[in-house]
């Protein structure tokens, strides 16, 4: 069974602070995701990893498939980058099911 | 911009109601996921279609069903809505044979049962 663990769980940082969150998966993986959750519900997709690095303006993130490890970085934090936080690992299990399996998400909050 | 697009932001049902909460996405994709998000639990899921008609069952579908008529429209429906289902419930879609494709979520549905 796949579980996907995130580290911290909750986050505090003055803006400007370099800001990392991490994930670990127990089990192979097609891809990793991480996902931005503003309060108010509504999820947005940041990165879809399946190797190396990715970089989208302030956000990078990262993934070790040996060590089954992925850590988002924020640079320059803002109070605006305040959320939750949350990666997912998928598992190509055949066919058209490409389900996630969830980490329980980082609240990020960043004082001005 | 390709969207998906859940019917209500905020519901309240009274227990044993009938509730159906809709989500249309507009990007033809034919993977279509309802999720429940509670605090400490994180998202989990409760069934999954990858084609008209076609539904699997995710990992807490007690007390719920669906419906996926049409490709555009996945339908998550309460029987008899418990206090115990007041929860934010999220669709999303993604496209299927494409795993490198990401996902897109739809703003949520919370959803008080009293």
């Amino acid at each position: 069974k796949n579980e996907v663990e995130q580290s911290p769980q909750n986050l505090t940082a003055q803006e400007g602070e370099f800001i990392t969150i991490n994930c670990s998966y127990s089990v192979g993986i097609s891809a990793l995701h991480w996902l931005q959750q503003h309060p108010g519900g509504g999820i947005v997709s940041l990165f879809m990893l399946s190797s190396g690095k990715k970089k989208h303006g302030r956000l990078i993130a990262t993934i070790n498939i040996q060590e089954k490890h992925s850590s988002l970085h924020i640079t320059a934090s803002h109070p605006r980058d305040s959320a939750v936080y949350i990666c997912a690992s998928r598992i190509n299990s055949g066919g058209s099911n490409y389900k996630l399996t969830f980490g329980k998400g980082t609240l990020l909050t960043v004082n001005p | 911009d390709v969207k998906v697009t859940q019917s209500s932001r905020y519901l309240v049902k009274r227990t044993g109601e009938k509730v159906f909460l809709e989500c249309v996405q507009d990007m033809d994709h034919e993977n279509m996921f309802w999720y429940r998000q509670d605090p400490g639990l994180g998202l989990r899921l409760i069934y999954f279609s990858y084609d008209v008609k076609m539904k699997e069952k995710g990992d807490i579908p007690e007390g719920y069903s669906v419906s996926r008529e049409k490709k555009e429209r996945f339908s998550l429906i309460l029987e008899s809505a418990s206090t115990n289902q007041t929860s934010m419930y999220l669709c999303a879609s993604s496209v299927r044979g494409q795993p490198n494709y990401g996902y897109t979520f739809g703003s949520g549905t919370r959803l008080t049962v009293v």
